[in-house]
């Protein structure tokens, strides 16, 4: 089974912009979160998607918002970017049957706000 | 009391010896206790979890050890090698809350 896939690898974003970042669950997994890395502040979490709800969220501002379609894919959006939000985002997703079952990362979109 | 704290932030180590990371926690809530591995350039990765139902869960050279009644937990790695250099993270997550709370990362080098 193939991993998890996040797309872009790198990206580099001047303050103000907005971005999409993508996910690829692993096959028949429905469950996608989204962490947000950095030096300082370590993993944080943004939020969780199964079945296309969000189920959890973090204590992250309205700048950041998700979705997930029909097929499990996840998107993460940052509008208004600012330097802060300069970090690795991370998606991991799960089965989706269980709230202790496993977490599985992908390698992460490095992004760089200038 | 929804943080995870972890100690030291960085650790040096022999190549046989055993490595230590701790992590305590305040929310009695939470019920499940996984620690993972992170290599440069890549997402953390699953290494062993643990139940705060047992004390002790060993996986290879990978061991948790669980106080619930201090609340702490550590991961030990026996005859650590070179290729365990890593950042290590505990976390812990509520049985209903969904989300995993990390430690701040241990980064582990494991000289030869």
């Amino acid at each position: 089974k193939a991993g998890v896939t996040q797309t872009p690898r790198y990206l580099i974003k001047t303050r103000g912009q907005q971005v999409t970042l993508s996910c690829s669950p692993i096959s028949g997994h429905r469950s996608v979160s989204w962490y947000q890395q950095t030096p300082g502040q370590g993993l944080q979490f943004l939020f969780e998607y199964f079945s296309e709800t969000q189920r959890n969220k973090g204590n992250f501002p309205g700048r950041f918002s998700g979705r997930q379609f029909s097929n499990s894919r996840s998107e993460m959006n940052v509008s208004t970017l600012e330097l802060g939000d300069s970090a690795l985002y991370l998606c991991a997703s799960s089965p989706g049957g269980s709230t202790n079952e496993k977490l599985f990362f992908g390698s992460g979109t490095q992004l760089s706000v200038l | 009391q929804q943080q995870v704290k972890q100690s030291p932030q960085s650790l040096i180590v022999q190549k046989g010896g055993i490595s230590i990371i701790n992590c305590a926690y305040e929310n009695t809530a939470f019920d499940y206790f996984p620690w993972y591995q992170q290599f440069p350039g890549k997402g953390p990765a699953l290494l062993i979890a643990i139940r705060p139902d047992v004390s002790e869960k060993k996986e290879g050279r990978f061991t948790i050890s669980f106080n619930k009644s201090a609340k702490q937990f550590s991961l030990h790695i026996m005859d650590s090698q070179p290729g365990d250099s890593a950042t290590y993270f505990c976390a812990a997550r509520r049985n209903q809350g969904g989300k995993l709370i990390f430690g701040q990362g241990t980064e582990l080098s494991v000289k030869p």
